[in-house]
């Protein structure tokens, strides 16, 4: 997809326990995001990044932390997670060469994790 | 919080039919409106993004309109084929978000075409 790759692509885990998502790139877009997609709320932002050790929230943050110390990884961690953030996670960065001047995402494949 | 809406939440027609929907966005504070393409168990592609009034985009037999003033874009699909059942997204892209690029989605029209 586009050089995003997104890992693990499946998960389960129990409630309490520790996750971390991994996005890498090797496009080196400055701009990568953490989106949710859940039936009925369409797709999500959780956090995003504009660059390395820059990050900010999005819609949805609580219960989430980011970090990016490399401009090609994008990690989305979970402290302790619940059932709640059962969901689809999707990573994405800004830019595509159809579109070139607009800043259209680019999404990875999408990692599945269920809070059991 | 800037609301994103798009309708019907789905739609069945028959290869062949042409069909419409909506996506409807707050007309302040706007700065683009996205539209993307979302097969089943693949990922959301860039159909379109627009930022001007009256905007008109094709591709084949896809096009899409923007009316920034009332808050609506309309996404065309002109002769229906199996392949274009997909849901279908838009995003609005609010002034103020800069490069960023902070969209807001829809939930999106599910689109199933009848061979």
């Amino acid at each position: 997809d586009a050089g995003i790759t997104q890992s693990p692509r499946h998960k389960v885990t129990e409630t309490g326990t520790p996750v971390t998502l991994r996005c890498h790139q090797t496009e080196n877009h400055r701009y990568m995001y953490w989106y949710r997609q859940d039936p009925g709320h369409g797709l999500r932002l959780i956090h995003y990044s504009y660059g390395v050790k820059d990050t900010d929230k999005g819609e949805v943050s609580d219960g989430y932390s980011v970090s990016r110390s490399k401009t090609e990884d994008f990690l989305l961690t979970l402290e302790s997670a619940t059932s709640s953030q059962t969901s689809v996670y999707f990573c994405a960065i800004t830019g595509s060469s159809a579109f070139s001047g607009a800043n259209v995402l680019t999404f990875g494949a999408g990692s599945r994790l269920t809070v059991l | 919080i800037l609301n994103v809406e798009q309708s019907p939440q789905s739609l069945h027609v028959q290869e062949g039919d042409s069909t419409n929907f909506t996506c409807s966005f707050p007309s302040s504070n706007f700065y683009a409106l996205h539209w993307y393409r979302w097969e089943t168990a693949k990922s959301p592609e860039a159909l379109f993004v627009m930022t001007l009034n009256g905007d008109e985009k094709k591709k084949g037999r896809i096009s899409a309109t923007l009316n920034t003033k009332e808050g609506y874009s309309y996404l065309y699909i002109k002769g229906s084929q199996p392949e274009d059942s997909a849901t279908y997204l838009c995003a609005l892209a609010a002034s103020g978000g800069g490069a960023t690029n902070k969209l807001i989605f829809g939930t999106g029209t599910l689109l199933a075409v009848q061979p």
